[in-house]
C-alpha cells in the first residue's frame, strides 16, 4: 500500500514558534520526498523536497528532517510568521516520477501574530 | 506569464449532468495533470499526459475522461456527475515527468470546487 501519513491534521503556533509537521511512509520505493504548501483558495506550491541519500535539508526558514531507517521524514519551519498559515501536504514518490506522487492528508497551520 | 489556468472555479452540477474542466498552461510543458483533493486527503491523481494526443490513467480515473489535442490544453470531462465527485479539482503541468527538487516541478492552478447535488 503506497500510503503516507502525515501529522498533526491542524497546528495552531504563536510568531517565532517552531511548528514540526510529520509524516511516515511504508513503501521503500519511495526516493523523492517533497513538501508543498497551499494557501487558501490556491494550488498547492512546492516548498521543499528531499532525497533519501541526506538526512536534512535547508532553504531559508524551511527544514526538512529524514530519517530512512524509521521511514519518517518532518518539516521544522524556523521563526514562523503569519504568512506561513497554510495548509501543508508532504508526498512521496518512487524515481521522482510526478504520475506516483503519493499525498499524505495534510496539515493546517495557523500561526498568531 | 499566467501560469496554469482553471475554468470554471466554482460549480453546482445535478446527478447524472455532465460537465467540462477546462485546464490551460502557456509554458510549453510537456506534462499535465488532473488531480481531485477531498476534504481532510491528500491529492489523488486522476489522469496525466505526457504530450498532445497522450493521455494516461492515474490513481482514481473512474467517471471521468481526458483529450490532449494541443500542447495548452488538457480539459476533463464528467459525463454522469455522481455525489462522490464532488470535490477539489486541481490542473497542474510540468516541463517533465520527473518531480526532482528545484528541476520540473510542477505548476498548479488555483482549484475547480464542484458540488453534485
Amino acid at each position: 500500500q503506497q500510503q503516507v501519513k502525515q501529522s498533526p491534521q491542524s497546528l495552531i503556533v504563536q510568531k517565532g514558534g517552531i511548528p514540526i509537521i510529520n509524516c511516515a511512509y511504508e513503501n521503500t520505493a519511495f526516493d523523492y520526498f517533497p513538501w508543498y504548501q497551499q494557501f487558501p483558495g490556491k494550488g498547492p506550491a512546492l516548498l521543499i523536497a528531499i532525497r533519501p541519500d541526506v538526512s536534512e535539508k535547508k532553504e531559508g526558514r524551511f527544514t526538512i528532517s529524514f530519517n530512512k531507517s524509521a521511514k519518517q521524514f518532518s518539516l521544522h519551519i524556523m521563526d514562523s510568521q503569519p504568512g506561513d498559515s497554510a495548509t501543508y501536504f508532504c508526498a512521496a514518490s518512487i524515481g521522482g516520477s510526478a504520475r506516483q506522487l503519493t499525498f499524505g492528508s495534510g496539515t493546517q497551520l495557523t500561526v498568531l501574530p | 506569464n499566467a501560469g496554469v489556468t482553471q475554468t470554471p472555479k466554482f460549480r453546482i452540477l445535478k446527478i447524472g449532468q455532465s460537465m467540462t474542466l477546462q485546464c490551460t498552461q502557456d509554458m510549453n510543458h510537456n506534462y499535465m495533470y488532473w488531480y481531485r483533493q477531498d476534504p481532510g486527503m491528500g491529492l489523488k491523481l486522476i489522469y496525466y499526459s505526457v504530450g498532445a494526443g497522450i493521455t494516461d490513467k492515474g490513481e482514481v480515473p473512474n467517471g471521468y475522461n481526458v483529450s490532449r489535442s494541443t500542447t495548452e490544453d488538457f480539459p476533463l470531462r464528467l459525463e454522469l456527475a455522481a455525489p462522490s465527485q464532488t470535490s477539489v479539482y486541481f490542473c497542474a503541468s510540468s516541463y517533465s515527468g520527473f518531480v526532482l527538487a528545484g528541476n520540473n516541478e510542477q505548476f498548479f492552478g488555483p482549484g475547480t470546487r464542484l458540488t453534485v447535488l
